[in-house]
Formats: C-alpha cells, structure tokens, sequence
C-alpha cells in the first residue's frame, strides 16, 4: 500500500495569514492527490483534486502544488471558517489511502 | 444538488452482520463508481471498497476483503454496505461518496452514519 505523511499533525494559525501543509507519499503518485476539508461535526468536503485543481466552488484561496511524492495545500490570508482538520489521499493506486490529517486551530 | 443519505448504523456485537444503505438524489446515479470510506474515532479516513456502475465490478482494501460486500440498486439510487462478521476495529462513521469519473477522488460525501461494535 502507499502511505501518505501529512505534516504538521496540527497547526495553529492566525487571521489573515498564510498556511501551508504537506504530504508524503511513500512512492511516486504522479499528481494522483486530492484534498480535503473537514469541519468539525462535518463530513469531508473535496478542496482540491489532480494534486492543483480547484474544485467548484472551493474559494480561489486555497491552492495546491507539488509533484512526485511531494505535495502541499496552501491557504492564502486565513479566514476563520478554514478551521478544520485536512486530509490528503492518494488515487494513482489501489487501495486509496489517507493521510493521518492536519488539525488546523486558530492562534 | 448532490445528496447522500447514508442509513442502517447501530450498535452490533462482535460477530455480528449490519446492512448500511446510502440514496442518492440530485445527479444521474447509475453514471458514477459510487465507494464507502470509514473515519475511526481516532479521526483518520480509511477507504473500504468501491463498485462500478452497473454494479459488475466491485474493488476492496485488503483489510476488509470477504467481510464486506458492496453492492447497488440503480433504479433506486441506493448504494448498499454489507457488513458481516464485524469487529471491535469495525467501530467507525460510515460514509457513503460519489466517485469522480474517471479518476479515484471522492467529490461528494454523504453525512456519514454511526456503526458500534461492542458486546
């Protein structure tokens, strides 16, 4: 199986500033990554999918980048309905894994 | 609008079987690989299984393969988890997802379902 690392496991940030989260992946993935978003009490919500895609409606803050077996999600001028932990997964091979996630808390 | 309304999770003792149900309304069902996904109360996301369109082809993760079985109703919209000879690491929400086209991601979620294993 591939194993996803995501790091920090939880972050602490404040209003306006610029986060970025990573993930690793124990093999090439080829831009297989997608992100997601979980607010608390929430089901996951898809941020970002083919490791720099938007998906729709997402807003244009949150970015991601990284090829091979290293990526990241970025969120621009941190907003407070962005606390919530965040999971990247793999799609380029079965079984789809998860990373262990990234509690992200306000300062 | 997307929905996913996952159903049928409750408190079942080791050993045990549980029938999960998911309906789906607001695309066109039978278009879409459909999966379920898990989250533990440690947090972390697990994927269990997914199931093509027709229902014809079904893949697993290793660790729930033979206990689990997938399965789908098109004319009802129903995406289905069969569970049986549950176990105390079976203990997780239930999440019903609809599946991007032509690659894996998971691009809507269902409000996930609670499943209790315990004696």
């Amino acid at each position: 199986d591939i194993q996803m690392t995501q790091s920090p496991a939880s972050l602490s940030a404040s209003l306006g500033e610029t986060v970025t989260i990573e993930c690793r992946a124990s093999e090439d993935i080829y831009n297989g990554l997608a992100w997601y978003q979980q607010k608390p009490g929430k089901s996951p919500q898809l941020l970002i999918y083919n490791a720099n895609s938007l998906h729709t409606g997402v807003p244009s803050r949150f970015s991601g980048s990284g090829s091979g077996t290293q990526y990241s999600l970025k969120i621009n001028s941190l907003q407070s309905e962005d606390v919530a932990s965040y999971f990247c997964q793999q799609y380029y091979d079965y079984p789809w894994t998860f990373g262990g996630g990234t509690k992200l808390e306000l300062k | 609008e997307v929905q996913l309304v996952e159903s049928g999770g409750s408190l079942v003792q080791p050993g045990g079987s549980l029938k999960l149900s998911c309906v789906a309304s607001g695309f066109t069902f039978s278009n879409y690989w459909m999966d379920w996904v898990r989250q533990t109360p440690g947090k972390s996301l697990e994927w269990i299984g997914e199931i093509n369109t027709d229902g014809s082809k079904t893949n697993y993760a290793p660790s729930i393969k033979d206990r689990f079985t997938i399965s789908r109703d098109n004319a009802k919209s129903t995406l289905y988890l069969q569970m049986s000879n549950v176990k105390s690491d079976d203990t997780a929400i239930y999440y019903c997802t609809r599946t991007h086209t032509y690659y894996g991601y998971f691009d809507y979620w269902g409000q996930g379902v609670m499943v209790t294993v315990s004696s």
